[in-house]
C-alpha cells in the first residue's frame, strides 16, 4: 500500500530555531495532509495540500508541496515551546481509501 | 467547535478479557474510522465504517476485533479476547464526506493489557 517516509525522526531546537520535516512519497500524490499531535494528545488536522508546487502558511508554519506532488515539507519559523511535539504527514493512497500516516517527527524545543 | 468524544479515557484490562471502547462522533459526520497508536509509533488504521458497515480494514483488523453504531451517535470498538500486544492509544476519527477533509480525531483511549 501508499507509504510515505518521514524524516527527521527526532529533531531537537533550542528556542528560535528553525525547524523542518519532510514527507517523500514513491508515487505521485493526489494531495497531502499534516497534523499535530502534543505529547498526551491526539492527532490534530492542521493543513491540506492539493496543488502542484503549493505553499501555504499558518503564522510561523509554511507548508510546501512539491513540483511532482511526490513530497512535501513543513517548516516552522523561530521555534517555541508550544510548537513541541510530533508532526506526520498523512496521505490517501487512493481514492476515498482512508489516510496513512507517515511515521512522524517528534521535535523537541529546549527553551 | 464539535468534538469526537471518547470514553474510557483509560482502560486497564486482564490479557483475555473483552473490552469495549466508545466514540461519538462528531453528529453530521458520516465516516468513522478507529486508529491506534502503540506507544511512540505511528498512528495506524483499523477500520472504517460507512452507512451502517464497514467499508475498509486493515490486516490489524482480525476476528477479534468489531465495529458496531448500536444507536445513531455511539461507535464502538470491541476487541474480544485482549492480549498483551493491543496495548495501545485507541483514536476514533470521524469526517463529514470523503474527498480529502481532514480527519477529526478525538482524545483517545489508552489500553493497557496485563
Amino acid at each position: 500500500g501508499q507509504q510515505v517516509m518521514q524524516i527527521p525522526q527526532y529533531q531537537h531546537v533550542q528556542e528560535g530555531e528553525d525547524f523542518t520535516t519532510y514527507c517523500n512519497s514513491s508515487t505521485t500524490l493526489s494531495n497531502i495532509q499534516w497534523y499535530k499531535q502534543r505529547p498526551g494528545g491526539h492527532p490534530v488536522f492542521l493543513i491540506q495540500l492539493v496543488k502542484s508546487g503549493e505553499v501555504k502558511k499558518q503564522k510561523r508554519l509554511t507548508f510546501q508541496f512539491g513540483e511532482a506532488k511526490k513530497n512535501s515539507s513543513l517548516h516552522i519559523t523561530a521555534t517555541q515551546t508550544t510548537d513541541v511535539g510530533t508532526y506526520f504527514c498523512a496521505v490517501f493512497p487512493s481514492g476515498n481509501t482512508p489516510l496513512v500516516f507517515g511515521k512522524g517527527t517528534r521535535l523537541s524545543v529546549i527553551a | 467547535e464539535p468534538e469526537v468524544t471518547q470514553t474510557p479515557s483509560h482502560q486497564v484490562t486482564q490479557m483475555g478479557q473483552e473490552v469495549i471502547l466508545r466514540c461519538v462522533p462528531i453528529s453530521n459526520h458520516l465516516y468513522f474510522y478507529w486508529y491506534r497508536q502503540i506507544l511512540g509509533q505511528k498512528v495506524e488504521f483499523l477500520v472504517s465504517f460507512y452507512n451502517n458497515e464497514i467499508s475498509e480494514k486493515s490486516e490489524i483488523f482480525d476476528d477479534q476485533f468489531s465495529v458496531e453504531r448500536p444507536d445513531g451517535s455511539n461507535f464502538t470498538l470491541k476487541i474480544r479476547s485482549t492480549k498483551l500486544e493491543d496495548s495501545a492509544m485507541y483514536f476514533c476519527a470521524s469526517i463529514r464526506s470523503t474527498g480529502g477533509y481532514g480527519y477529526t480525531f478525538g482524545s483517545g483511549t489508552r489500553l493497557t493489557v496485563v
